[in-house]
């Protein structure tokens, strides 16, 4: 079992829709979760990031931690043609000293105009 | 804030033969570095990380090496490259608890 998890998609929602994206994972030290969107032949560009569990608002973008569940939601309101992109969830256990952090295989999301 | 320099941006090699890609970064001192690649369809695989000059952990057993001969600079080796050595490589710098990319190496190897 991997440790992250995260559908691959492709996710294909029209413009202006509500996003759900999400990762589960194994690991219930993990206490850092991170979301990345991707653009095509880029590097990964930090989203959001929170600690523990509860919620995260950034303009359109919500970030969901339930620790409980081991389970993490990125949701996007009115989503726009330029939020297609594929989005990383990472997570982090600290008590390492050193921040490892472990992705998922990421989720491609289309919005269509 | 830190900015991170790759390069090259795209390179295509024969088997067998040498790598050196290079990171540079800017905005900040003794950063923690990474190595990370990225094959089509996985996650992001870290294959190094470093915490200071000379300092080098290395992830994953692989026909690669990494050195950081100065405080913003990484670097990422191969004596001979391997086809399974392509992928898209990334180098990241740690700032507190958050970790940035730089734009990334598309390696094909032939």
């Amino acid at each position: 079992q991997k440790e992250v998890e995260q559908d691959p998609g492709p996710l294909s929602v029209p413009e202006g829709a509500i996003v759900s994206l999400n990762c589960t994972y194994s690991n219930s030290a993990f206490q850092y979760f991170m979301w990345y969107r991707q653009y095509s032949r880029k590097g990964p560009e930090l989203l959001m990031y929170t600690y523990s569990s509860g919620n995260k608002e950034d303009g359109r973008f919500t970030a969901q931690v339930d620790k409980s569940s081991k389970y993490i939601s990125l949701f996007i309101r009115d989503s726009q043609p330029s939020d297609s992109a594929t989005y990383l969830c990472a997570m982090s256990n600290m008590n390492t000293g050193f921040q490892k952090l472990v992705f998922g295989t990421g989720t491609r999301l289309l919005v269509s105009p | 804030s830190q900015t991170i320099h790759q390069w090259p941006a795209t390179l295509v090699q024969p088997v067998g033969s040498p790598l050196s890609l290079e990171c540079t970064v800017e905005g900040t001192s003794n950063p923690n570095l990474y190595w990370y690649r990225q094959a089509a369809g996985r996650g992001l695989q870290l294959l190094f990380y470093s915490v200071g000059i000379g300092q080098i952990s290395s992830e994953v057993p692989q026909n690669l090496s990494a050195s950081r001969p100065q405080d913003r600079q990484f670097i990422l080796s191969s004596k001979k490259l391997l086809l399974s050595d392509s992928g898209f490589y990334l180098c990241a710098c740690r700032d507190y608890n958050e970790q940035f990319f730089g734009p990334g190496t598309r390696l094909t190897v032939l």
